[in-house]
């Protein structure tokens, strides 16, 4: 089982090329989803996705765009890039998981992909 | 965006040593917090997931408490080894799905 799979693994941008990062998964997930790190800072969820066909923003979606048109692939993609988006891309996936106080979490948690360096010159 | 804290931000410990690390969030509509093992050059790895006030987790020498009342976790390692050194994340989440907000983590070094 490859897990979750980013590529590329690292990208140099020029200010106001464009590119698409790719993140596929083999476990079946239902939600998926694209965070960044930036030094300081705890991971910050930029979108994600609930199901293959939908979206929606999260809390750093300026700039950026996804899309989920099968399942077990999230694209997420950078129209005009700016030095601000210089960062590590983490994708994630999990289930769909309805929790049931009484009973407890039934989660695994989140499956992280290995990250991808971008630098935006 | 809830507002998330973990201290320390880093700890330095001796092989042997036991340890705990602190998860602050706002108690209000918590729904479920994980936490997660970030070792350098790798992805996050998920430790637990909990839910309820009161739960305690265990994974080895790793276990976890949570107060949903207070708003509070802890994350405790019993006889530190080298190999558990890494960055340690809690993310809370008060949605009723796994819309977690991470902390910035412990930095967590043990030396030999």
């Amino acid at each position: 089982n490859a897990g979750v799979t980013q590529t590329p693994k690292f990208r140099v941008l020029k200010t106001g090329q464009s590119m698409t990062l790719l993140c596929a998964q083999d476990m079946n997930h239902e939600y998926m989803y694209w965070y960044r790190q930036d030094p300081g800072m705890g991971l910050r969820l930029i979108h994600y996705s609930v199901g293959e066909g939908t979206t929606a923003k999260g809390e750093v979606p300026d700039g950026y765009n996804v899309s989920r048109l099968k399942k077990q692939n999230f694209l997420l993609g950078l129209e005009s890039a700016a030095p601000s988006q210089t960062s590590v891309y983490f994708c994630a996936s999990s289930y769909f998981t309805v929790f049931r106080k009484a009973r407890g979490a039934t989660s695994d948690g989140y499956t992280f992909g290995s990250g991808t360096r971008l630098t935006v010159v | 965006i809830l507002n998330v804290e973990q201290s320390p931000q880093s700890l330095h410990v001796q092989e042997g040593d036991s340890t705990n690390f602190t998860c602050s969030f706002p108690s209000s509509n918590f729904y479920a917090l994980h936490w997660y093992r970030w070792e350098t050059a790798k992805s996050p790895e998920a430790l637990f997931v909990m839910t309820l006030n009161g739960d305690e987790k265990k994974k080895g020498r790793i276990s976890a408490t949570l107060n949903t009342k207070e708003g509070y976790s802890y994350l405790y390692i019993k006889g530190s080894q080298p190999e558990d050194s890494a960055t340690y994340l809690c993310a809370p989440t008060n949605t009723g799905f796994q819309k977690l907000v991470f902390g910035t983590g412990t930095r967590l070094l043990v030396s030999p």
